[in-house]
């Protein structure tokens, strides 16, 4: 199995910051990675597909970008509502995997 | 509005078998399939598996074989998800969610969206 590996698993930032979370992947997965926001009580949130496709709805603060082994998810700047857990998952082969979450708190 | 509901809590016994519901609407349910995922409390995220609802095709994760089974109703767009020989580990928040995309009897691999509003299956003596 494709193990995807976050860093870091937890942060503290500010509002208005530029936050840059990193999931590494055990081998190659392409382009074939998904990136979700989780909110405590809630079911998961696509917000990158495709590694750097924007899923509609979603604000454009959030990019992501890389492939193969390196993928990164960067939210330009910070706004309250984006404090919450955040998962990686590789779709490119089977079992389908996420990576451990990272977890984004308030400074 | 693309979305999936699901049934309920459970609490189960060990060794009891637990059935969850996902009811999917504002699609065309054979287009996708729908996949389970669940998540321990205070965990990550598990992948259990997806059933295509075009053909009623599986695939689980390897951990998990023999122990669960997943179906589909075209006629009402729902689908169910059933583990069975519950342990206290199996304790969790499980999720449907739609994906992968089907076509032409072939699914092909990719995220998940939307996801349902999770089902908590208590296992406990």
């Amino acid at each position: 199995a494709i193990q995807l590996t976050q860093s870091p698993s937890s942060l503290s930032a500010s509002v208005g910051d530029r936050v840059t979370i990193t999931c590494r992947a055990s081998q190659g997965i392409s382009s074939n990675l998904a990136w979700y926001q989780q909110k405590p009580g809630k079911a998961p949130k696509l917000l990158i597909y495709d590694a750097s496709s924007l899923q509609s709805g979603v604000p454009s603060r959030f990019s992501g970008s890389g492939s193969g082994t390196d993928v990164t998810l960067t939210i330009s700047s910070l706004q309250p509502e984006d404090f919450a857990t955040y998962y990686c998952q590789q779709f490119n082969s089977y079992p389908i995997t996420f990576g451990q979450g990272t977890r984004l708190e308030i400074k | 509005q693309v979305q999936l509901v699901q049934s309920g809590a459970e609490v189960k016994k060990p060794g009891a078998s637990v059935k969850v519901s996902c009811k999917a609407s504002g699609y065309t349910f054979t287009s996708y399939g729908i996949s389970w995922v669940r998540q321990a409390p205070g965990q990550g995220l598990e992948w259990m598996g997806w059933i295509s609802n075009y053909n009623g095709n599986t695939n689980y994760a390897q951990e998990l074989q023999g122990r669960v089974t997943m179906t589909t109703d075209t006629s009402t767009s729902t689908a169910y998800m059933e583990l069975r020989s519950l342990r206290s580990d199996d304790t969790a928040v499980y999720y449907c969610a739609r994906g992968p995309y089907c076509s032409g009897g072939t699914c092909y691999s990719q995220w998940f969206d939307p996801w349902g509003q999770g089902t908590l299956v208590t296992v406990s003596s």
